[in-house]
């Protein structure tokens, strides 16, 4: 149990592109979603708190505009990386909260971004 | 502020076992996780403690809680090369919103 499914698991594409990246929990409600940064041989990096029904909390420094989080459903957060440049090249990683307040955290597979 | 340390690697042979450590700041965190990061992979949930326990075991893993002295350890019986990843632990935060502190990760590597 306590499936967590991130897609696409890799992306590569041009500066000034926009991409969307999804996390579903499968088998299991989640009101809460975080997504995260890996940057190479590094931990994560906290992006921002997803709450269904009501808008993300970032992260200082976590510029709202350019990573567009929507959590419309029990079930589903999107983050947007909105025109990207290569800087923004990481893997990216959501993880859903299974339960309310204090439970543990699952994790996707993550996504490769890769922006030429 | 709040800070989860680990050493950055260990290197075991085959059939040991392994120590891997972990030190927090965060007094009042109520729940300590592991992790076990593989290449290119997400994270996957191994074990968690809550603060008031000591002691947890889990087939071959065994984690242990020094309160006192904010210490983690998780400890892998019988180590095997596919136990070879990073591994994070992580404490919840009691800011309110329930975030992790991640460690730095632990990179092991198992030798046959």
């Amino acid at each position: 149990g306590a499936v967590v499914s991130q897609h696409p698991s890799r992306v590569i594409c041009k500066s000034g592109t926009s991409v969307k990246i999804e996390c579903r929990s499968l088998d299991f409600q989640a009101t809460t979603m975080f997504w995260y940064r890996q940057f190479p041989k590094q931990s994560l990096m906290l992006m921002a708190t997803s709450n269904e029904g009501s808008k993300a909390t970032y992260e200082q420094g976590v510029e709202k505009d350019k990573f567009l989080i929507n959590h419309a459903s029990l079930t589903l957060s999107t983050l947007t990386v909105t025109s990207a440049h290569p800087e923004d090249s990481s893997f990216y990683i959501c993880s859903a909260e299974q339960g309310v307040g204090n439970q543990p955290q699952h994790f996707g597979d993550g996504t490769r971004l890769s922006i030429l | 502020g709040e800070d989860v340390e680990q050493s950055l690697f260990l290197s075991v042979r085959e059939g040991d076992s392994s120590v891997i450590n972990c030190t927090y700041t965060d007094s009042s965190s109520t729940y300590l996780y592991w992790y076990k990061q593989e290449p290119g992979a997400g994270l996957q949930l191994l074990t968690y403690i809550f603060s008031n326990m000591d002691m947890k075991q889990d087939q071959r893993l065994t984690v242990l809680l020094n309160k006192k002295d904010k210490h983690l350890s998780l400890r892998i019986a019988d180590t095997q090369t596919g136990d070879s990843a990073i591994y994070f632990c992580a404490e919840s935060s009691t800011s309110g919103t329930y975030k992790y502190i991640f460690g730095t990760g632990t990179r092991l590597k198992v030798l046959a």
